[in-house]
């Protein structure tokens, strides 16, 4: 079954901390791996796109990374600021017809 | 407008009557998705538009909902009927072709009473 994991489920940070979120994927075949930030209330927004041959792709202070070896990917947060406060999800295009497969995102609060 | 469009941003209608969504993509996007989000949970797939190609159907939920993309612009996603269940936000994404990045509207938040 096509599944995307993520963790966690929440984080807390002090502004101006990094942070690592992790998604764990069991997607076949695979297209490509998406990072987008949800804020409260609004749609989600993309950050990044990586395909199969990507290892590593950043966005300002967002850089994922995808291991498509094990599986897993992570997107990284550098000195994170208020408004990095959102929802955080991975979505893994699967197959010829590229379906989407969300996971359920991170909820990442960053604190003054 | 340079991106999508959604309305009504808020909806509040009675159990049993039906509903319209609507959803105006960007400019020259041929792939349009509309997805359902409920409270505290992830994005839920319904249906899929690609250019004249036949709509992926397989994520509406029942046949109380439907669907259709108008001269390949325009959205309306109606659901007939409305129980209690079916209050949440329904997000539209256009793309610039098939498998592309995607670019959500606002959404259209449902509360059935």
């Amino acid at each position: 079954k096509n599944q995307v994991e993520q963790s966690p489920q929440s984080l807390i940070i002090l502004e101006g901390k990094n942070c690592t979120l992790q998604c764990n994927y069991t997607v076949s075949p695979f297209s490509n791996l998406r990072w987008y930030k949800q804020d409260t209330g609004r749609g989600p927004v993309s950050l990044t796109i990586m395909t199969f041959s990507e290892n590593t792709k950043s966005n300002g202070r967002y850089t994922a990374t995808l291991d498509a070896d094990t599986k897993q990917s992570s997107l990284h947060i550098t000195a994170s600021q208020l408004s990095d406060s959102a929802s955080y999800i991975c979505v893994v295009g699967a197959g010829n017809n590229r379906k989407l497969i969300w996971g359920l995102g991170t909820s990442l609060a960053v604190n003054p | 407008g340079a991106g999508v469009s959604q309305s009504p941003s808020n909806k509040v209608t009675e159990k049993g009557k039906d509903v319209e969504l609507r959803c105006d993509p960007i400019s020259g996007h041929t792939a349009l998705y509309w997805y359902r989000q409920s409270l505290g949970q992830g994005l839920e797939f319904l249906i899929y538009f690609q250019g004249n190609s036949a709509p992926d159907k397989s994520g509406l939920p029942s046949d109380r909902f439907s669907a259709e993309r108008t001269g390949g612009s325009v959205s309306t996603l109606t659901i007939q009927r409305t129980q209690q269940e079916d209050s949440a936000v329904y997000l539209c994404a256009s793309s610039p072709q098939w498998g592309g990045e995607l670019f959500f509207g606002e959404g259209s938040r449902l509360t059935v009473l």
